[in-house]
């Protein structure tokens, strides 16, 4: 019964590749969010969705495309893959854009 | 635009010590504040919020009180366990900032036997 579920948990891969990660709520929230935490711990907002329409777009290089098939799902593609692009990313949800958000447990993506 | 500023880490407390984490924000209009804690190898749990000025938070022995004079909300807990040892982050949400969750950097607490 996990609130935000994501896939994979631990993601290993080769430069230039492209790679999916999905997330998952059963929370009936209507936003969803995807987050960036550096090897410094430092939490850095990338995308928001609302009922599937995107409202945050931060300033992420257009490597990464956001898709939100309905509102319980919220996939991130990443193109190209670069060393730089290593970290842990986090799905969450709120129930709107005022409440606090759930997290998932993260995806640690390694470029090597 | 937003932002959350907390004490470096890491902190280093021996078991039931008293336990302040500092935290400050800049915001546009009247934010709601939130203490999320990290556990190794995990996501984020909100640990307590405030929504309003003078509101406290609290939960599992932790509280923080939001000060509009000070722009503060400092967690704090009067006995740390070992339990306790995991990285605190503090965020804030304002209509301002487009409603988006912004995060302090993280501090990370150790506590010992």
């Amino acid at each position: 019964d996990t609130a935000v579920s994501q896939t994979p948990k631990y993601l290993v891969t080769q430069m230039g590749n492209d790679k999916s990660i999905k997330c998952e709520q059963n929370l009936g929230h209507d936003t969803m969010y995807w987050y960036k935490q550096d090897s410094k711990k430092f939490l850095k907002i990338m995308f928001s969705y609302n009922n599937k329409e995107l409202i945050i777009n931060e300033t992420v290089p257009n490597r990464f495309s956001p898709k939100s098939p309905d509102k319980a799902h919220l996939n991130l593609h990443i193109n190209s893959l670069e060393l730089g692009d290593s970290a842990v990313y986090f799905c969450a949800s709120s129930p709107d854009s005022t409440y606090e958000a759930f997290f998932g447990q993260g995806t640690r993506l390694t470029v090597v | 635009g937003d932002s959350v500023t907390q004490m470096e880490g890491p902190v280093t407390l021996s078991e039931e010590a008293f336990l302040t984490i500092n935290c400050t924000y800049t915001a546009t209009g009247y934010p709601s504040l939130f203490w999320y804690v990290q556990y190794p190898g995990e996501g984020l749990q909100l640990l307590l919020k405030a929504t309003k000025a003078d509101d406290k938070g609290s939960n599992k022995g932790f509280e923080a009180t939001y000060r509009k004079e000070t722009t503060s909300f400092h967690l704090e807990k009067g006995s740390v366990q070992v339990s306790d040892s995991a990285v605190y982050f503090c965020a804030l949400r304002s209509p301002g900032g487009g409603n988006k969750l912004t995060f302090g950097t993280g501090t990370q607490l150790k506590v010992e036997l």
